[in-house]
């Protein structure tokens, strides 16, 4: 089975600009969780998603916002970039349906860069 | 604040010793996973622990899990060069939510 897979691996923004991350899941896995990687606060979990609803979001402001489509592929955006959003965005997938209690699968991950 | 705190921050070995890192928590678990990263690209799962498991093996590895405490370590053995990386523990409290820790930095010397 092929992994998840993530696109753009790198990207680089300046300050007010939007973007848009895409992420797909492994074939058969219907769960798709963000993170956000920055040295100083380390993995942040963004939100998760299942058959196209989001059931648990994470502490961040309302510029973040995600969504799922019916073939599991989510995207996640982020509106009015600020410097502080530079980071690693990390997609991980899991098997369906399950709160929890299996591994999950992540991606290579985007380089967002802010400048 | 983040669920997991783990210690020490950083460790420096010697190739064929032993690596242990410890990971703290906040509050009631379903499971506990630890994940391997390399270099700033993505996790790797390691190993899984459930709440009512104290002990769990994979090849070179061995996690233990105190619910009491809410701690859970992670041992590597024969620790090799490849195994250079950080180390994450995460928690999952059943809300479609993994809580990851700050983190081990792990360095075997050759």
């Amino acid at each position: 089975k092929a992994g998840v897979t993530q696109t753009p691996r790198y990207l680089i923004k300046t300050r007010g600009q939007q973007v848009t991350l895409s992420c797909s899941p492994i074939s058969g896995h219907r769960s798709v969780s963000w993170y956000q990687q920055t040295p100083g606060q380390g993995l942040q979990f963004l939100f998760e998603y299942f058959s196209e609803t989001q059931r648990n979001k994470g502490n961040f402001p309302g510029r973040f916002s995600g969504r799922q489509f019916s073939n599991s592929r989510s995207e996640m955006n982020v509106s009015t970039l600020e410097l502080g959003d530079s980071a690693l965005y990390l997609c991980a997938s899991t098997l369906p349906g399950l709160a929890g209690g299996y591994e999950q699968f992540f991606g290579p991950g985007t380089r967002l860069t802010v400048l | 604040s983040q669920q997991g705190e783990e210690d020490p921050q950083a460790l420096s070995i010697q190739e064929g010793e032993n690596a242990t890192m410890n990971c703290s928590y906040k509050t009631s678990i379903n499971n506990l996973q630890w994940y391997r990263q390399n270099s700033g690209r993505g996790l790797v799962h390691l190993i899984l622990i459930r709440s009512n498991e104290r002990e769990k093996h994979s090849g070179r590895l061995r996690v233990t899990l105190d619910t009491s405490k809410k701690s859970s370590s992670l041992l590597i053995t024969a620790s090799r060069a490849a195994d250079t990386a950080s180390y994450f523990c995460a928690t999952d409290t059943g809300t479609y939510k993994y809580i990851f820790g700050t983190g081990t930095r792990l360095k075997v010397l050759a």
